[in-house]
C-alpha cells in the first residue's frame, strides 16, 4: 500500500489564483480529513468526510471547498488564493470502525503552499 | 471547540535523559491521540489513549480523563526522538480532532 499520497509537494500561487490539492488513499478508509499547519502551530481541521458523498466543515473552512466522489480521493479546492492561506496542508485518513485500529490517523506527507 | 494546551512548548535534552510532556484539555473527550512530527514534517501516530496507560518501547502515555490531562513519557531519549509532539482530542468520536500547539523536542548527542 502507498498509504496516503498528496500532490503537489510544493506550490507557489499568486493572489487570486485557484488550485486543487490532491489526496488519495489506497487503504479503503472511510474517514478522510484536510488540515492546515501554520508555522510553529498545531494542525487545524479544514474539512472532513465520513464517506463518499458526505463532507462537513471543520474548524477553519473559509476559503476552501472539498468533494468526495470516491472512497479513495478527497481533493481540496482553494478559490481566490490569499496570503493567509500560506501554510502546509496535510491530508489524513482513518480506518473503518470494524478494523482493529479504527482510531489511528494516517497522514500524507503534506503540501507546502506559498501565496504571494 | 475544545481547547488543548501542551507544555512545555520547547524542551532540550541530552541523549539518554527522560522527559514528560503534558496535554491539558478543556472538556470531556472520547478520543485522545499523541503524534510525533519528525524534522521532515511527517506525522506519525504514537498512541490512541482516551484513558488509562499504554506503553510502546521507550514511550508510554497516561490519560486521566476525569482530570482532563494526558502525559507522554519518553525514557532514555535518542536523537531520533527529536521533533514536535502533538496531542489531539476529539469530543464526539468522529475523529474530528483539535490539536495542541505541540512540544518541540531537541535531543542532543
Amino acid at each position: 500500500n502507498a498509504g496516503v499520497t498528496q500532490t503537489p509537494k510544493f506550490r507557489i500561487l499568486k493572489i487570486g489564483q485557484s488550485m486543487t490539492l490532491q489526496c488519495t488513499q489506497d487503504m479503503n478508509h472511510n474517514y478522510m480529513y484536510w488540515y492546515r499547519q501554520d508555522p510553529g502551530m498545531g494542525l487545524k481541521l479544514i474539512y472532513y468526510s465520513v464517506g463518499a458523498g458526505i463532507t462537513d466543515k471543520g474548524e477553519v473552512p473559509n476559503g476552501y471547498n472539498v468533494s468526495r466522489s470516491t472512497t479513495e480521493d478527497f481533493p481540496l479546492r482553494l478559490e481566490l488564493a490569499a496570503p493567509s492561506q500560506t501554510s502546509v496542508y496535510f491530508c489524513a485518513s482513518t480506518p473503518p470502525p470494524q478494523r482493529a485500529d479504527p482510531e489511528t490517523q494516517y497522514f500524507g506527507p503534506g503540501t507546502r503552499l506559498l501565496v504571494l | 471547540g475544545i481547547q488543548v494546551e501542551q507544555s512545555p512548548p520547547d524542551l532540550i535534552l541530552q541523549e539518554g535523559a527522560n522527559s514528560t510532556l503534558r496535554c491539558n484539555f478543556s472538556d470531556s473527550v472520547n478520543n485522545l491521540q499523541w503524534f510525533h512530527q519528525n524534522p521532515w514534517g511527517q506525522l506519525i501516530n504514537l498512541f490512541y489513549i482516551p484513558s488509562g496507560t499504554k506503553q510502546n518501547g521507550r514511550l508510554s502515555a497516561t490519560t486521566v480523563a476525569t482530570e482532563r490531562y494526558s502525559l507522554l513519557y519518553i525514557s532514555s531519549s535518542q536523537t531520533t526522538d527529536s521533533g514536535v509532539y502533538f496531542c489531539a482530542v476529539d469530543e464526539y468520536n468522529f475523529n474530528k480532532f483539535y490539536f495542541g500547539s505541540g512540544t518541540k523536542l531537541n535531543v542532543k548527542p
